[in-house]
């Protein structure tokens, strides 16, 4: 099973950001995504395709449907400049999958 | 709040061993999923390895029969004996809890290591 993110989006300050996970049939699974921020660990911002984590800003939303996942980032701020990646578990496999990660330019 | 703190990372030749640990507090290890995850410089995430609550453990296909993970509830601390390593083994290793097993809920701070002649 294989996860496909394209490489980077951009995005104007205050505008909105939607970065794709693309998988066969993925919105029948639970779609985790984490931001990664140069020289710092992953932080899960979105788990089981929607939830938001405690500490998480509601401008982060989440969808899952057919064979895209999204991660949706309202009102851009710079702040928000990272590397993002999906990640789901496959239960064919008892593996854990990563996109190949989306950086995000805040431009 | 949850802490995760990686040791051992080191410089080490092809074919050695090491092993990593990660002292957790703030989160129970013997009730909750513990996991390992590496990164190759500038490169993506990959899942290593994970220590399942009820006891079962898996492992990637580019580890299996090389890495083993452990647990230490006395301790509250996870491990990952690393053998027969290979120069593609090169990478920060973050050491990961969740209270599911699906989710990877709390990170620790990345830990290099370095496999090279």
């Amino acid at each position: 099973y294989v996860l496909t993110q394209p490489p980077s989006v951009s995005v104007a300050p205050g505008q909105t950001a939607t970065i794709p996970c693309g998988g066969s049939n993925i919105g029948s699974r639970g779609v985790h995504w984490y931001q990664q921020k140069p020289g710092q660990a992953p932080v899960l911002v979105i788990s089981y395709n929607s939830d938001r984590p405690s500490g998480i800003p509601a401008r982060f939303s989440g969808s899952n449907s057919g064979d895209t996942a999204s991660l949706t980032i309202s009102r851009v701020e710079a702040g928000d400049e990272a590397d993002y990646y999906c990640q789901l578990w496959d239960s064919a496999t008892v593996h854990w999958l990563f996109g190949g990660g989306t950086k995000l330019t805040v431009l | 709040e949850v802490q995760l703190v990686a040791t051992g990372g080191d410089l080490i030749q092809p074919g050695g061993s090491l092993r990593l640990s990660c002292a957790v507090s703030g989160l129970i290890v013997r009730d909750n999923y513990l996991s390992w995850v590496r990164q190759a410089p500038g490169k993506g995430l990959e899942w290593v390895s994970i220590f399942y609550a009820g006891g079962a453990t898996y492992y990637a296909d580019s580890v299996k029969g090389r890495f083993t993970i452990s647990r230490d509830t006395s301790r509250n601390t996870v491990y990952l004996q690393m053998n027969s390593l290979r120069v593609d083994d090169t990478a920060f290793y973050y050491c990961v809890g969740g209270e599911g097993s699906s989710s990877f809920d709390f990170w620790g701070q990345g830990i290099l290591v370095t496999v090279s002649s």
